[in-house]
């Protein structure tokens, strides 16, 4: 069956500093994988997917994501960090036939 | 261009009552998923409907049905409310049963008490 996992709760990073979110999936096949961010009280926006190609895709307000398949990762990254990067971020994985299936989410705070 | 919509945004309901949850998808989208957020968790998936007939469905049970209409608009509705079905909850449209990339709504938070 398939399944991500978020390893960390949260995250908490210094505005300017890079920040990473974690993403691992277990799925059978080639993954299609994604990335949606949600504010409070919101439902989900889309930052970006992979689905074959390039390892590193980039997407949405600066963000980006390294897809390492010997490893079964799909981390999210930013160079740097916004304070208005603050949110709950989730990982998801979809194969076709299937829905997407999302991690239980991490949760990204950014200082000043 | 208007993205998904969903209504009403909150819902206050009573254990054993009956709701219905509306959602209009995309512009160009005809597939709608529903998906339900617990507090604290990630949205697990209901079901998807596609030419008006459930196409797959998750791991909940019959109290949850569905429905698409022509104009590709879906209603989610739950019989026999029970305090555990208090979440927010989500639709999702695609540009067709095989995309992958979904848009999702604001969500409908309903309270069951």
């Amino acid at each position: 069956a398939q399944s991500v996992a978020q390893p960390e709760d949260q995250v908490n990073v210094a505005e300017g500093n890079p920040l990473t979110v974690k993403c691992t999936y277990s799925v059978s096949g080639n993954p299609y994988l994604f990335w949606y961010v949600q504010y409070p009280n919101r439902g989900l926006q889309f930052l970006l997917k992979y689905i074959t190609g390039d390892n590193l895709v980039k997407g949405s307000y600066g963000f980006e994501a390294e897809f390492n398949k010997s490893q079964t990762s799909f981390h999210l990254k930013k160079p740097s960090a916004l304070v208005s990067d603050s949110a709950l971020y989730f990982c998801a994985v979809y194969q076709a036939g299937t829905a997407l299936i999302f991690g239980k989410g991490t949760t990204l705070s950014v200082s000043s | 261009d208007a993205g998904v919509t969903q209504s009403p945004t909150h819902l206050i309901k009573t254990r054993g009552q009956q709701v219905t949850l509306r959602c209009s998808p995309k512009s160009g989208h005809d597939t709608v998923s529903w998906y339900q957020q617990a507090l604290g968790q990630g949205p697990q998936f209901i079901f998807q409907y596609y030419e008006e007939e459930e196409r797959q469905r998750g791991n909940f049970p019959d109290r949850f049905s569905g429905h698409q209409f022509p104009n590709y608009s879906s209603e989610l509705n739950v019989n026999a409310l029970l305090l555990g079905d208090s979440a927010l909850y989500l639709c999702a449209s695609t540009q067709n049963v095989l995309r992958a990339e979904a848009f999702f709504g604001q969500g409908t938070r309903l309270t069951v008490v």
